[in-house]
């Protein structure tokens, strides 16, 4: 079975500055995904990526899947108190049109003043 | 916002009864899933459906039973409800680009 491991689990940062999370995987990625949420509430969907080599980026946020497909990184830049939450890495490790997500576990993420 | 509510949104019940959750989406997505999230654990799928009255079982489907008899309706049920079963639970979607959606959560106790 595939296992995604996230790094850091948690991270303490000043606003304003970068900082960047990380999602490995023991195989190969056919699909990986980025949530964000907040304590008590839903995931918000941030991306998709699904091709080695891949980055997207929304407002401050850009994700990246590597050429080999078993790591992604998302980067935060010039970060802000609304960054703060949990974020989710999801990936979806099969060929087939299901997308059956596993899930890391999280990193918690806190935005200093 | 993909259209995705859950109810209800908070449950209590005891140990042994059966419970079902509802998943409705006004979008006519083909897939639905569901996940439960645990401390420690992160989020774990259940079942998914791939269309009406076409569903599998996911990773943790022990103890729970789907059913989809309308596109826009995917029901969760608790046969008999444990305490293990405490958890938030939450449905998803999967549209045409495989982008994947979740609903608001609901929040089970089985005391």
């Amino acid at each position: 079975s595939q296992e995604l491991e996230q790094s850091p689990q948690s991270l303490i940062v000043q606003e304003g500055k970068n900082l960047t999370i990380n999602c490995t995987s023991s195989k190969t990625l056919y699909g990986l995904y980025w949530y964000k949420q907040k304590y008590g509430e839903g995931l918000i969907f941030l991306m998709m990526l699904q091709k080695g080599g891949e980055e997207k980026s929304h407002e401050k946020i850009t994700a990246k899947l590597d050429e080999k497909k078993q790591q992604s990184s998302l980067h935060i830049t010039a970060s802000q108190p609304s960054h703060a939450g949990i974020y989710l890495c999801g990936a979806d490790g099969s060929t087939g049109t299901a997308s059956k997500l596993t899930f890391g576990t999280g990193t918690r993420l806190q935005v200093t003043l | 916002d993909a259209g995705i509510t859950q109810s209800p949104r908070h449950k209590v019940t005891e140990t042994g009864t059966p419970v079902t959750l509802r998943c409705h989406q006004t979008e006519n997505h083909r897939y639905m899933y569901w996940y439960r999230q645990d401390p420690g654990h992160g989020l774990r799928l259940i079942h998914y459906s791939y269309g009406v009255k076409d569903t599998d079982k996911g990773e943790v489907s022990d103890g729970y039973s789907v059913s989809r008899s309308k596109t826009e309706d995917f029901l969760l049920t608790l046969e008999s409800a444990t305490s293990s079963q405490t958890s938030v639970y939450f449905c998803a979607i999967r549209d045409r680009t495989y982008e994947q959606y979740f609903g608001p959560g609901t929040r089970l106790t089985v005391t």
